[in-house]
């Protein structure tokens, strides 16, 4: 058990620019979430999938934000024309459906900072 | 909807001395319940969960935690604080009637110094 692995771990980018982060989940997990965590605020839920389909949106993922998790393995997260707003943590976690408690599992996040 | 409040941003203590953090949540259905530990510039660990079986739950770091239904809580507690407990902590809830997906609603957190 590898755990959470997120790249990169740091972002800087300027106003406008594609950015795109990757994480790859534990090996067995079959959930994988996405949240963005603000300076001094709790984590927030953006998105999860179950294998490849994902199941949830936040009504935070506005249509400049996409994720992908082909083949129910890692997923990538893209964020088009970045705004200084989206400056934040992104943090992923998996999990696997062997009890009904679902406890997820968080890798060390990527931060991005928007110029 | 669920939600998560946890009383007090900021919490000093000195070492050795008893750690209370306290959360309090909103929920319609029955619960899961959480709390994580996030060092500076890390992700999130788990210290301990709540899953509807005994309402006292121990966890790592000599860290437990009970739940009462009749006042909604979830208060985090360790005996005697150690100097390697300073970092930020969050309650989590989550929705154990889902059957697809239990996303995490989190409290604002409670960053926790420690004072030798």
């Amino acid at each position: 058990d590898t755990g959470v692995s997120q790249d990169p771990r740091h972002k800087i980018t300027k106003r406008g620019q594609n950015v795109t982060f990757r994480c790859d989940p534990i090996s067995e997990h079959n959930r994988l979430y996405w949240y963005r965590q603000t300076l001094g605020q709790g984590p927030e839920f953006l998105t999860y999938f179950q294998n490849e389909a994902q199941l949830e949106k936040s009504r935070l993922l506005s249509d400049r934000f996409s994720a992908e998790r082909p083949k129910g393995s890692f997923s990538t997260l893209e964020i088009q024309r970045t705004e200084q707003g989206d400056s934040a943590m992104y943090l992923c976690a998996s999990s696997f459906r062997r009890s009904s408690t679902d406890t997820q599992y968080f890798g060390p996040g990527t931060r991005l900072t928007v110029l | 909807a669920q939600s998560v409040t946890q009383l007090g941003s900021h919490v000093s203590v000195s070492e050795g001395a008893l750690v209370l953090l306290r959360c309090n949540y909103s929920s319609s259905v029955p619960p899961y319940l959480f709390w994580y530990v996030q060092y500076p510039n890390q992700g999130l660990q788990l210290l301990l969960k709540y899953t509807s079986a005994a309402t006292l739950v121990k966890g790592i770091n000599g860290f437990e935690a009970e739940f009462k239904k009749s006042e909604t809580s979830f208060h985090l507690t360790k005996p005697s604080a150690h100097m390697s407990d300073a970092a930020e902590y969050f309650c989590a809830v989550s929705d154990s009637l889902r059957a697809a997906g239990n996303k995490l609603t989190f409290g604002g957190g409670t960053r926790v110094l420690v004072k030798p």
